[in-house]
């Protein structure tokens, strides 16, 4: 059955770095888009951008161009998620999320996420 | 940027219908997705491409798009239907994923 076992959470301090795991399981990896989503405490979903597998291409939310970059290692099916130059409001659970469609990077295919991580609390604090 | 409205609550006796919007420019020329996430818990897909149920969803969940709103109906809404709900599309101008601000769906 598909899996997205994230990392653990982490602790950082103000201008530092996270990065978070997602190690993908039953299914072909490179065939599906992933996507990064966050949901700060008490708040709603907020989408953070695209990466695909197959070749490590990205799409970036505008808010957070330069700050965060997506990357993998097909050896072990695992996507990347790193965030730079952290403030409190970084403060938020973090979910990787698969494409429900094969191949599908958005517009008339786009048939939402069909399989989320289990999350992965970043606490951003001095 | 795209944004997507939705009622941050919603009341519903057990039983009854409940119907949860989501509004946005042109929103029905856009494929409307909906998530169920309950506390402590990731999201869920209930409803993709404005009105499909993926397999294992009941079929009290329901869904349409059109004109600029796209809305979540839940017929006979059970106390285990209490949870948050958000509303997503594709914005092709921007290629970017929206969610709206979610709606508390509480029944009592």
């Amino acid at each position: 059955q598909v899996q997205l076992v994230q990392s653990g959470a982490e602790v950082k301090k103000p201008g530092a770095s996270v990065k978070v795991s997602c190690k993908a399981s039953g299914y072909t990896f490179t065939s599906y888009y992933m996507h990064w989503v966050r949901q700060a405490p008490g708040q709603g979903l907020e989408w953070m951008g695209i990466f695909n597998p197959s070749d490590g291409g990205t799409s970036y939310a505008q808010k957070f161009q330069g700050r965060v970059t997506m990357t993998r290692d097909t050896s072990t099916s695992t996507v990347y998620m790193e965030l730079s130059s952290l403030r409190s409001e970084d403060t938020a659970v973090y979910y990787c999320a698969r494409e429900r469609e094969e191949y599908c990077s958005g517009g008339s295919c786009f048939k939402g996420f069909n399989y989320w991580g289990q999350g992965t609390p970043v606490t951003v604090s001095s | 940027s795209y944004e997507l409205t939705q009622p941050p609550s919603v009341s519903v006796s057990p039983g009854q219908t409940a119907s949860i919007t989501c509004s946005g420019d042109k929103l029905g020329n856009k494929y409307a997705c909906w998530y169920q996430q309950k506390p402590g818990q990731s999201p869920m897909l209930v409803i993709y491409q404005d009105s499909k149920r993926p397999s294992g969803i009941p079929e009290r969940f329901s869904g349409s798009n059109s004109g600029n709103t796209a809305t979540l109906t839940i017929s006979g809404t059970q106390a285990m239907d209490e949870a948050d709900y958000y509303c997503q599309a594709w914005d092709t101008s921007t290629a970017d994923v929206v969610f709206g601000g979610g709606t508390q769906l509480t029944v009592l």
